[in-house]
């Protein structure tokens, strides 16, 4: 069984700030990872994802995120907080199994709203 | 990626009465997903919506709450039925195409029961 651990439900920062928000997974067999956000009234845009090639993984609007094996953690980081960066996040783990009825399922975290201060 | 649209964006039910919410997609798709996502809480998926046979349910969800239709590779259909204000939610259709592990996502419908 997989599941996502999201560390903190809130996440406030300011402009031009660091943006780490934590993610924590679990998964029986290597995971393919991902990042999803969410604006209000709006359907999840992914963000970047993991899928075993480089650790460190470059995703769209100056995002990325660093896949660690040792920690199972693939925490998101921007190096600067932008306005239009306030959303909500969540974290996502999918398995590698071929085939079966749990084929590609996405396992969500609870999400972390991201709260940008001018 | 895959460019998707669902139909209603948004619908406010009576009680007892049932909702039918359409998700299209702009190219074939293998894998399509149900997912409800309850007011402030993350998403669950209901049910993976397969052509040509029987949705495959996740615990908790039964066919004769949210029966699902995908008569083709490009569209399916979720029903709400006998619907409760416990089903005021956010209902997201996504995609899954063979060549990724990643999900699109539709814009959502969200539903309020009156």
């Amino acid at each position: 069984a997989q599941s996502v651990t999201q560390l903190g439900s809130h996440v406030s920062v300011s402009e031009g700030a660091l943006v780490l928000l934590r993610c924590n997974y679990s998964s029986s067999v290597p995971p393919y990872l991902f990042w999803y956000v969410q604006y209000p009234n709006q359907g999840l845009q992914l963000l970047l994802k993991y899928t075993s090639a480089a650790t460190l993984v470059k995703g769209i609007n100056g995002f990325e995120a660093e896949f660690k094996k040792s920690e199972t953690s693939f925490h998101l980081t921007k190096p600067s907080a932008h306005m239009s960066d306030a959303a909500e996040y969540f974290c996502a783990v999918s398995d590698r199994s071929a085939g079966g009825t749990s084929y590609g399922k996405l396992t969500f975290g609870q999400g972390t709203i991201l709260t940008v201060h001018p | 990626s895959a460019v998707i649209s669902q139909k209603p964006s948004r619908d406010i039910c009576q009680r007892g009465t049932s909702l039918t919410i359409q998700c299209q997609v702009d190219s074939q798709v293998t894998m399509m997903f149900w997912y409800r996502q309850q007011p402030g809480q993350s998403l669950t998926l209901i049910a993976t919506a397969n052509q040509g046979s029987e949705a495959t349910y996740e615990s908790g969800f039964v066919i004769d709450k949210f029966p699902i239709s995908r008569p083709n590779l490009t569209f399916s259909t979720l029903t709400v039925s006998n619907l409760s204000p416990e089903d005021s939610s956010i209902y997201l259709c996504s995609v899954r195409r063979t060549e990724g592990y990643e999900q699109y996502f539709g814009p959502g419908t969200r539903l309020t029961v009156t």
